[in-house]
């Protein structure tokens, strides 16, 4: 079956612009979160959506946001791009968020 | 204190021996844990999950979780060059939906 998809795979940026990212989840998998990856912070968790509603957030600005439409798909925004937001950016799908995710292949951001 | 601590390495380890790889976690409340491995430019991927107390083999892995302890380990048998890779702790926080990640250890199998 296929895995979880994000588009797009690279993404350069100036700064103040903002981006927006997709995730398409595993076919029948309703939990969706996002993390951001750098080398010096590892995985952080930004958010988790289920059927549509943000059940959690971690601790980043308001600039990050995000949703999920009713086929589970997710989109995640950046406003105000910083330099500091350049990181692998990761979506990740489960059935229901205990037993494990299944991420996809990240959207690299890169912002000059 | 962090949420999800693990040492990170670099752990190297001879091929054929065993690897161990340990974590440590702050809410009491957590129920899942997991461990990913994640190659260099690839995305993490999932190896094991545990729920209850004590030890879950599957394959050449290992996982123990000691819930009073607040620690769970992985342990690789024969390791492989192939295992040569950075290892996450993940422990889903307790009822909110939210997965924490530790730093990750890099593991090194020398042929």
């Amino acid at each position: 079956k296929a895995g979880v998809t994000q588009t797009p795979r690279y993404l350069i940026k100036t700064r103040g612009q903002q981006v927006t990212l997709s995730c398409s989840p595993i076919s029948g998998h309703r939990s969706v979160s996002w993390y951001q990856q750098t080398p010096g912070q590892g995985l952080q968790f930004l958010f988790e959506y289920f059927s549509e509603t943000q059940r959690n957030k971690g601790n980043f600005p308001g600039r990050f946001s995000g949703r999920q439409f009713s086929n589970s798909r997710s989109e995640m925004n950046v406003s105000t791009l910083e330099l500091g937001d350049s990181a692998l950016y990761l979506c990740a799908s489960s059935l229901v968020s205990d037993y494990g995710y299944t991420f996809g292949s990240g959207t690299r951001l890169t912002v000059v | 204190q962090k949420e999800v601590e693990q040492n990170s390495g670099p752990l190297s380890v001879p091929e054929g021996a065993i690897a161990s790889l340990n974590c440590t976690y702050s809410d009491r409340g957590s129920q899942s844990f997991f461990w990913y491995r994640q190659y260099s430019g690839k995305s993490p991927e999932l190896i094991m999950s545990i729920y209850s107390n004590g030890d879950k083999e599957d394959g050449r892995f290992t996982a123990q979780l000691n819930k009073a302890s607040q620690y769970v380990s992985l342990l690789i048998r024969d390791s492989q060059p192939s295992d040569s890779a950075t290892y996450l702790c993940a422990v889903n926080m307790g009822g909110a939906q939210k997965l924490v990640f530790g730093q990750g250890t890099r593991l090194t199998i020398n042929p």
